[in-house]
């Protein structure tokens, strides 16, 4: 599966949108980009995935771009409650299927 | 709405003891993982199954962990003899089918201490 590589920590003013990068230069075309996040004490939730085209859902919105090198994670009106740490995760589909958590990104929402 | 539920939420036990965790993954679930998450860091896998065989336990330590699924749907994961190093949250998630387009759901986890 390929590394991913994201800041160790970012701060987002509450009501602001959050926007937390992940760089995957080495994805293969056969591996999706997924987002994780956890909460303190709390186990990993899943947010969003996508593999080439930019998804959108209830939490937030996986901006790719187009070279499949690096893709955003977009929460559009961050809260204290995402206040967390985020995983971005290149995996591959199969039998080999599994998710490989780097060390994240720990967001702090700020009121 | 279904969890993945894990026994017992703590666990405090002493070097070279046994201790055993138990997760019952969200029902229909084929797939189940065991992770483990030392503090600071993002979680490890142990071992990954599908129904009742394992699909991957290339990072387990085999002399002192096991992991069974007897009958493909809950699962136990044992340590003995536990070490001072084994101190970690356990976390064990499930997902619908082995593939890329399921994704997984994740207990509240196991904090072990082993003093």
């Amino acid at each position: 599966d390929a590394k991913t590589t994201q800041p160790p920590s970012m701060d987002c003013a509450e009501g602001r949108a959050a926007n937390l990068p992940c760089n995957h230069s080495t994805i293969s075309g056969n591996e999706y980009v997924y987002w994780y996040r956890q909460i303190h004490s709390q186990g990993p939730q899943y947010i969003i995935h996508g593999l080439k085209n930019n998804e959108t859902n209830e939490m937030a919105s996986l901006i790719i771009t187009e070279d499949r090198k690096s893709s955003t994670l977009i929460l559009p009106h961050a809260t204290l409650r995402d206040t967390a740490v985020y995983y971005c995760i290149a995996a591959t589909g199969g039998s080999n299927y599994k998710l490989t958590f780097g060390k994240g990104t720990l967001l702090t929402v700020n009121p | 709405e279904a969890e993945v539920a894990q026994s017992p939420r703590y666990k405090i036990t002493e070097k070279s003891q046994a201790v055993a965790f138990w997760c019952d993954p969200i029902s229909g679930h084929a797939t189940l993982y065991w992770y483990r998450q030392i503090l600071g860091q993002g979680p490890e896998l142990l071992v990954q199954f599908q129904d009742e065989s394992v699909v991957d336990d290339s990072q387990l330590p085999k002399d002192r962990f096991s992991a069974e699924r007897l009958k493909g749907v809950d699962s136990t994961l044992k340590i003995q003899p536990a070490e001072l190093g084994d101190s970690a949250m356990y976390l064990c998630a499930s997902s619908f089918s082995l593939g890329v387009r399921t994704e997984a759901f994740f207990g509240q986890g196991t904090r072990l201490t082993v003093v």
